[in-house]
């Protein structure tokens, strides 16, 4: 089946540091691949997605390539802040598989604390 | 604001009470899903609902029951609560077509 397999944290790294959280993925389809981000007390918060090979996804400094090549889509930041300190969750939806649902495979999550 | 909100944030249950976890969306969305989210486990489905009227179970339905009572909200029960329950409970939406969750705050439950 689908699988997802993040790096383990915490990750710990002073601000204004270059930020990457290492994502693997196994899918029998073609699937869309996403990063969520969970902040404390929080429910997870959509970060940045995309839907084919190649593609790349950004939001708020956050970037992320879809590498088909090595089945990858690491989150990387160029300047973490400290407002980044959180539980980053990789994930994949195979849409071949699960049909009009898309439910996604969610990978363990991977805590990011920045320090000042 | 529009969003997904979850009902209560936090309950305490002894074991063997219910309780129904409430879950409403005001966006419109067709899908809406239950997890529970547990330390070093990560996220694991409970319930979906794919649209309204019809429900399917997830990877860990035991203990569970689900009800979509019309498109805007879908609600989960325990009938008989253990302790292996406690989680934080999380509700979930998705258009379809539309790539990516819109996630409520969570509820925080321990069964004591």
């Amino acid at each position: 089946g689908d699988s997802v397999t993040q790096m383990e944290g915490p990750v710990t790294l002073s601000e204004e540091a270059f930020l990457t959280i290492n994502c693997t993925y196994t899918a029998t389809g073609y699937p869309s691949l996403f990063w969520y981000v969970q902040y404390p007390g929080e429910g997870l918060q959509l970060l940045l997605k995309a839907t084919k090979a190649d593609d790349k996804g950004s939001n708020k400094g956050f970037e992320a390539t879809y590498r088909k090549e090595t089945t990858s889509f690491h989150l990387e930041k160029g300047s973490v802040q400290v407002s980044d300190s959180a539980v980053y969750f990789c994930a994949l939806s195979d849409q071949g598989r699960s049909g009009g649902s898309y439910i996604p495979t969610f990978g363990r999550g991977t805590s990011l604390i920045v320090h000042p | 604001n529009a969003g997904v909100t979850q009902t209560p944030k936090f309950q305490v249950l002894k074991t063997g009470q219910s309780m129904t976890l409430q879950c409403a969306q005001d966006m419109n969305h067709n899908s809406m899903y239950w997890y529970r989210q547990d330390p070093g486990m990560g996220l694991r489905l409970i319930y979906y609902s794919a649209s309204e009227g019809t429900t399917d179970k997830g990877e860990v339905p035991n203990g569970y029951n689900v009800s979509r009572l019309n498109k805007r909200e879908f609600s989960l029960r325990l009938e008989s609560a253990a302790p292996s329950q406690t989680s934080v409970y999380f509700c979930a939406s998705e258009s379809q077509g539309d790539y990516g969750y819109t996630f409520g705050s969570g509820t925080r439950l321990t069964v004591v």
